[in-house]
């Protein structure tokens, strides 16, 4: 079975500095991973994808993330935050090789704050 | 504006009352993904529709719970007699064929006084 655990619930960076968010994964196959992002009274929106191409996935608002096999991992970087990054983000996982359903499994999401 | 529409967006109600949610995915998408999200949490799989057929159920689903997808187009979702732990956000999401990546409405917040 697929799950993704997000490694921190909460992440405080300055604006300007780098972001990293991270999410270790587990898949019995060859994962499509996604990065969502939900912002306060707003619907998830699709940051990025990996569906087993290219291991280093640019996403939109400068946010790119790493595919590493060996490590299970799938983090979330930017290298300058800004005010409006300040959102909940959800590292997730599709099931859609291993049962066809293509039900997405979230991670418990980490609140990224960036302070001024 | 992802195009996936999802009415209403706020709903209270009392508890023991029914209700019902809407939701108008992408007109071409022939998936639809039904999720709910309790408050600091990530969104949990609910149900999943194929054009008008509903082809997986969670075990969150309880038979309280009913969802339909008539004719393949929109879908709603029903709750009977419901209680304060329905209290939650209510994400619709649909997709293309295989494709895997979902698009979500904006959502249902329910909150069961």
């Amino acid at each position: 079975a697929q799950s993704v655990t997000q490694l921190d619930s909460h992440v405080s960076v300055s604006e300007g500095t780098p972001v990293l968010l991270r999410c270790n994964y587990s898949s019995s196959y060859s994962p499509s991973l996604f990065w969502y992002v939900q912002h306060p009274n707003k619907g998830l929106q699709l940051l990025l994808k990996y569906t087993s191409a290219a291991t280093l996935v640019k996403g939109i608002n400068g946010f790119e993330a790493e595919f590493k096999k060996s490590e299970t991992s799938f983090h979330l970087t930017k290298p300058s935050a800004h005010m409006s990054d300040a959102a909940e983000y959800f590292c997730v996982v599709s099931d859609l090789r291993s049962s066809n359903t293509g039900k997405l499994i979230f991670g418990q999401g980490t609140t990224l704050q960036v302070k001024p | 504006d992802t195009g996936v529409s999802q009415d209403p967006r706020h709903k209270i109600t009392k508890r023991g009352q029914n209700v019902t949610f809407r939701c108008d995915p992408i007109s071409e998408h022939n998936r639809l993904y039904w999720y709910r999200q309790t408050l600091g949490q990530g969104p949990e799989f609910l149900t999943y529709f194929q054009n008008e057929a509903q082809l997986e159920k969670s075990r969150l689903l309880s038979d309280r719970f009913s969802a339909e997808r008539p004719k393949g187009s929109f879908s709603t979702l029903e709750i009977q007699r419901t209680e304060q732990g329905d209290s939650a956000m209510y994400l619709c999401a649909s997709s293309f064929g295989s494709q895997e990546t979902q698009y979500f409405g904006p959502g249902t917040r329910l909150l069961v006084l």
